[in-house]
């Protein structure tokens, strides 16, 4: 089945203690992305992938990296979360045939993963 | 890069069309617009995309005037099943999403 996949589905932490969001896709898109979501703003994007060890800062990428050295997986990391952090978080990929993204390429997004940092 | 407007939220009954509005008005010349819909604590799911005039699937149309600076999504016959939020995108832009409300 194609499908995206996030670990953990469901994560509490402390103020400063690193953790990895995973993503992983099974469909061989070269496109990923984290988007984080909060209640009145919307999806809001923090960092994007074009193809393996290409990435690049969305609206949003303070607190946060990514690393992309395998095609099938994006994991977000936070290296000192903080409070504000506190969001839910959702991987998405997307094909992307003949070089930069497609605005016509769909989005598949993944079942989402929600953090909460004290 | 283009940023949408839609309504915040929408009400409707079981069996009725609903229609939601989006605008555009930055939108360039080689940008679709494309719906997603989002359950609670589920990802976005892709609806439909289009680029101009009119295009239907099996789940809804979308209507694009000449001049694309605004979207109609259109949703026959809602269920409840259809209570979700909505969101039309500009490239890979999402906004704030309309909520939409569907009553027995």
């Amino acid at each position: 089945e194609a499908q995206v996949t996030q670990n953990p589905r469901y994560l509490i932490t402390v103020t400063g203690k690193k953790l990895t969001v995973t993503c992983s896709q099974n469909m061989n898109h070269e496109y990923m992305s984290w988007y984080r979501q909060d209640p009145g703003l919307g999806l809001r994007q923090i960092y994007y992938s074009m193809n393996v060890e290409v990435t690049d800062k969305g609206d949003v990428p303070e607190g946060y990296k990514v690393s992309r050295k395998e095609k099938r997986n994006f994991p977000l990391i936070l290296e000192s979360p903080s409070p504000n952090q506190t969001s839910l978080y959702f991987c998405a990929s997307s094909p992307n045939s003949g070089g930069g993204l497609k605005f016509t390429d769909t989005q598949y997004f993944g079942p989402g993963t929600r953090l909460t940092v004290l | 890069l283009a940023k949408t407007t839609q309504p915040i939220s929408m009400d409707s009954y079981e069996g009725q069309e609903v229609n939601i509005t989006c605008s555009h008005n930055n939108i360039a010349t080689n940008d679709y617009i494309t719906w997603y819909q989002q359950f609670p604590s589920q990802g976005p799911r892709f609806i439909i995309q289009g680029y101009k005039t009119k295009v239907t699937n099996e789940v809804a149309s979308l209507f694009i005037p000449a001049d694309r600076k605004s979207s109609t999504l259109s949703l026959p016959r809602v269920s409840l099943s259809d209570t979700a939020v909505y969101y039309c995108l500009v490239r890979i832009i999402f906004g704030s999403g309309t909520r939409l409300s569907i009553r027995p």
